[in-house]
């Protein structure tokens, strides 16, 4: 069975750093582009950042762009996103998700909620 | 950067009847536009990529349609499991791109 788990999120102060980890099981890891969308309270969604198979080549939203890192470790197939100068804007249920390099994100995890607040 | 823009914001259907979503791109995506379902407190769901192509599992009353900058999804006759909200997205540029989702509720 195809399984996305996401930990981290909690709540972090304004400012502040956090690391979200997206465990994979049930397929291929390294043969796949990955990806981090997120979703504010009540809002729709919002791509975050992609990574490619290899992790070569890493993409990101302009809102995250300097301060958010993707990254991953084929080895344990494992997804990572790291968060730092956190703002309230950025609390979200943030979605590790398979795909969204090359074509759509077929498969998503349940989410893990980040809080930005003092 | 491409902009998605869904219509309507919300849709009313009764049990049955015919759904018809709409998606529009600023610029031309090609075929590169996924249609999502996201019921509350879940994540969401791949329902077509390529902009016609239904993900595994997806009952056919799903159907999409479109390229360039105008997209539609239809759900021929909407079921109790259909009333959520749904999300086009656009994978033809940087950055990914999503709609602002059309809900749809039950008349």
């Amino acid at each position: 069975e195809v399984q996305l788990l996401e930990s981290g999120g909690g709540l972090a102060q304004p400012g502040g750093s956090l690391r979200l980890t997206c465990a994979v099981s049930g397929f291929t890891f390294s043969s796949h582009g990955m990806s981090w969308v997120r979703q504010a309270p009540g809002k729709g969604l919002e791509w975050v950042s992609s990574i490619v198979n290899s992790g070569g080549s890493t993409f990101y939203a302009d809102s995250v762009k300097g301060r958010f890192t993707i990254s991953r470790d084929n080895s344990k197939n494992t997804l990572y996103l790291q968060m730092n100068s956190l703002r309230a804007e950025d609390t979200a249920v943030y979605y590790c998700a398979k795909g969204g390099v090359f074509w759509a994100s077929d498969i998503w995890g349940q989410g893990t909620m980040v809080t930005i607040s003092s | 950067e491409r902009v998605m823009t869904q219509s309507p914001g919300t849709l009313s259907v009764s049990p049955g009847e015919r759904a018809t979503l709409s998606c529009r791109a600023s610029q031309s995506v090609n075929s590169d536009l996924a249609w999502y379902q996201q019921k509350p407190g879940q994540a969401p769901r791949l329902l077509i990529h390529g902009a016609s192509t239904r993900a595994t599992g997806v009952p056919a009353r799903f159907s999409g349609s479109g390229s360039g900058t105008e997209f539609t999804l239809t759900i021929s006759s909407l079921q109790s499991e259909d009333f959520a909200v749904y999300y086009c997205q656009q994978y033809n540029n940087w950055p990914r791109t999503f709609g602002q989702g059309t809900k749809v509720e039950i008349k």
